[in-house]
Formats: structure tokens, sequence, C-alpha cells
């Protein structure tokens, strides 16, 4: 069972330069999610999804863009990479409208912009 | 809007002692509470899902309860290992679509 494959694991960027945040989960699940963790501000949410086609902002989409043309692959790009987007980025999966299962999550992308 | 908190923030206890990870939230109004394990440097992993029907969840050593009037969360760890050592991150669902809110987090270090 892979679960929340996330690629790459690690990233330099420097400023102005775009990127692709990859995401896959092989669980058929319709709700996808983009975090980022930064160290005292705990995990927020970027963009999420509740199936192909469908996405929506979350708490702090401003500088990022995502798609859903499948329901396996949730990819989040940088238009224009700035060091405030230097974080630790977090996909996630789970079933909609489901109260009884839970979230998985990937390992993560730890972002730099120099 | 949803706020969570989590006390306290770190905390570090010997070996085999039973502890108490606090979580909060300001709505009641929830669809279900999980609670993480985030090793550093790495994902999270899912430890218990609470359904907000529900009063308590358990596995193995870990035993979650959720007081949903209250607006409270426990996690209690039994005979704490050193292998327990992580943050533990507690999440609340809102409502049927899947956005869940995060509190900051409880570093535990549990030493030998």
């Amino acid at each position: 069972n892979a679960g929340v494959t996330q690629t790459p694991k690690f990233q330099v960027l420097k400023t102005g330069q775009s990127m692709t945040l990859q995401c896959a989960q092989d669980m058929n699940h319709e709700y996808m999610s983009w975090y980022r963790q930064d160290p005292g501000m705990g995990l927020r949410l970027i963009h999420y999804s509740v199936g192909a086609g469908i996405t929506d902002q979350g708490e702090v989409p401003n500088g990022y863009n995502v798609s859903r043309s499948t329901t396996e692959d949730f990819p989040l790009r940088l238009l224009s990479a700035a060091p405030s987007q230097t974080s630790v980025y977090f996909c996630a999966s789970s079933y909609e409208r489901a109260a009884n299962t839970e979230a998985f999550f990937g390992q993560g992308t730890r972002l730099t912009v120099v | 809007k949803q706020e969570v908190t989590q006390i306290p923030a770190a905390l570090s206890v010997p070996e085999g002692e039973n502890l108490v990870l606090n979580c909060s939230f300001t709505d009641s109004a929830i669809y279900n509470l999980q609670w993480f394990r985030q090793d550093p440097g790495k994902g999270l992993t899912s430890l218990l899902l609470i359904q907000s029907s529900q009063r308590e969840q358990t596995s193995g050593r870990l035993n979650a309860s959720l007081d949903k009037s209250s607006g409270r969360s426990t996690l209690y760890i039994a005979a704490s290992q050193p292998g327990d050592s992580a943050t533990y991150l507690c999440a609340v669902k809102g409502g049927s679509q899947g956005n869940l809110i995060f509190g900051k987090g409880t570093k535990l270090s549990v030493k030998p």
C-alpha cells in the first residue's frame, strides 16, 4: 500500500522560480488537500479538493495554484517562489462525508526558497 | 472560526510514567477529532480517530477521550517509553468536507 506519495522530498528554489509539488494517492479518496507547516504556526490549509475537477481555497492560498484532473493526483504549483514560502508541505487525503475514516498524510516536501 | 489549542507545548517525563496530553477546541460542532504523531522530519501518522458521537477510542497503550460539550479531548499514554518521544497533534474536522484544523502540537520527550 503506497498510501499518499509526495515528490520531491527536498527542494531548493531561487526567488522567482516556479515549481510543482506532486501528490498522488492510491486509496480512491475523494478529498485531497495541501497544508504547510511552519515553526510556531502549526499546519495551515492551502488548497483542497473534494473530487476531480473541484478545488477550493484554504486559509493561506496566495502564491499557490492547484488543479485536480484525476482522483489520484493533486499537484501544488508555486507560480513565483518567495522566501516566505520556505516551509514543509504536506499532502493529505481522506474519504469525503465519512465521520469514521481517518486522514492520511504524505511524508512531506521540505522547500527552501533562497 | 474554529481554534484548536494544545497544552502543554512541551512535556518531558521519565520512562514508565502515565501521561495525559490535552486538546481543546472552540466550536463544539465537530465531525470528528483525530490524534496524530509526528517524528522529526517525518510526516503525520494517525493514532486515533474519534467520531463526534463517540466518547473514547483505544489502541494499545493509547486512549483518547472526547467531550464535545466542553470542547475538550485528551490523549492518555500508559507506561510511556522512549520510543513514544515525538510531537503529538490534535486535529478537528468541522464538517463533512475533509478540512482539518490543527493544534500546534505537544512535543513529548520520554527519558530512559
